[in-house]
């Protein structure tokens, strides 16, 4: 069966530093991959969306990028501040269709 | 300003009761969707609408139902038949075509059996 795996610990970081957070899937050929920003209680947000011809997609201080070989998506936050710190969402979804299945999340704490 | 409203932002529900979840956007996206969200669980979908007057069974729509009358709006009934329905659950539009650019969420429904 598809599987998303996202590291279940959270990820400490130092404000300033970069953080970098993984995405695996296994089973599974998506066409595209979006990442999701949640904060407690809220609806997720969206933030950026790659494609499968697509190796790395920027959008200010986030970067994505997509290794269809090693079934990875790996997502950058340069220079971080304490207000990044949230939960982000892997949500890969094959060709054909935009709907994604959402991996668990991993929670970003960024200290000041 | 365009968005996605869900009421009611909490719920309470007596247990062999049905209650309704009301899902409203204004962005004029032709698809809806709904997902339920647990504790430590990633977002699983329950149903979905790529059009009006048309919707589809997500993973999980087992006790649930959804009706698709207008373009703006997509209700959420959660049955008596759903038998563990606490959850907090979340409304999603988006575009269906080449202009896909993400999901928009509302802001959730925290529902509680009683």
């Amino acid at each position: 069966s598809q599987k998303i795996e996202q590291n279940s610990e959270a990820l400490n970081i130092q404000e300033g530093k970069t953080a970098t957070l993984t995405c695996n899937y296994t089973n599974y050929s998506p066409a595209y991959l979006q990442w999701y920003r949640q904060d407690p209680g809220r609806g997720p947000v969206f933030l950026l969306l790659i494609r499968e011809n697509e190796k790395e997609k920027r959008k200010e201080r986030l970067k994505v990028t997509f290794d269809t070989t090693l079934k990875q998506s790996l997502f950058h936050i340069t220079a971080s501040q304490p207000a990044d710190s949230a939960t982000y969402l892997c949500a890969p979804s094959s060709g054909g269709s935009y709907i994604p299945t959402f991996g668990r999340g991993t929670s970003l704490i960024v200290h000041p | 300003d365009g968005g996605i409203t869900q009421s009611p932002k909490y719920l309470f529900r007596k247990e062999g009761q049905n209650v309704t979840l009301s899902c409203e956007q204004n962005l004029n996206h032709d698809a809806m969707y709904w997902y339920r969200q647990d504790p430590g669980q990633g977002l699983r979908l329950i149903y979905y609408s790529q059009i009006v007057n048309d919707f589809q069974k997500g993973d999980i729509a087992e006790g649930y139902s959804v009706s698709r009358e207008k373009k703006e709006s997509f209700p959420l009934t959660v049955t008596s038949a759903q038998k563990n329905p606490t959850a907090f659950y979340l409304c999603a539009s988006s575009s269906n075509d080449a202009t896909f650019s993400g999901y928009t969420f509302g802001s959730g429904t925290r529902l509680t059996v009683v």
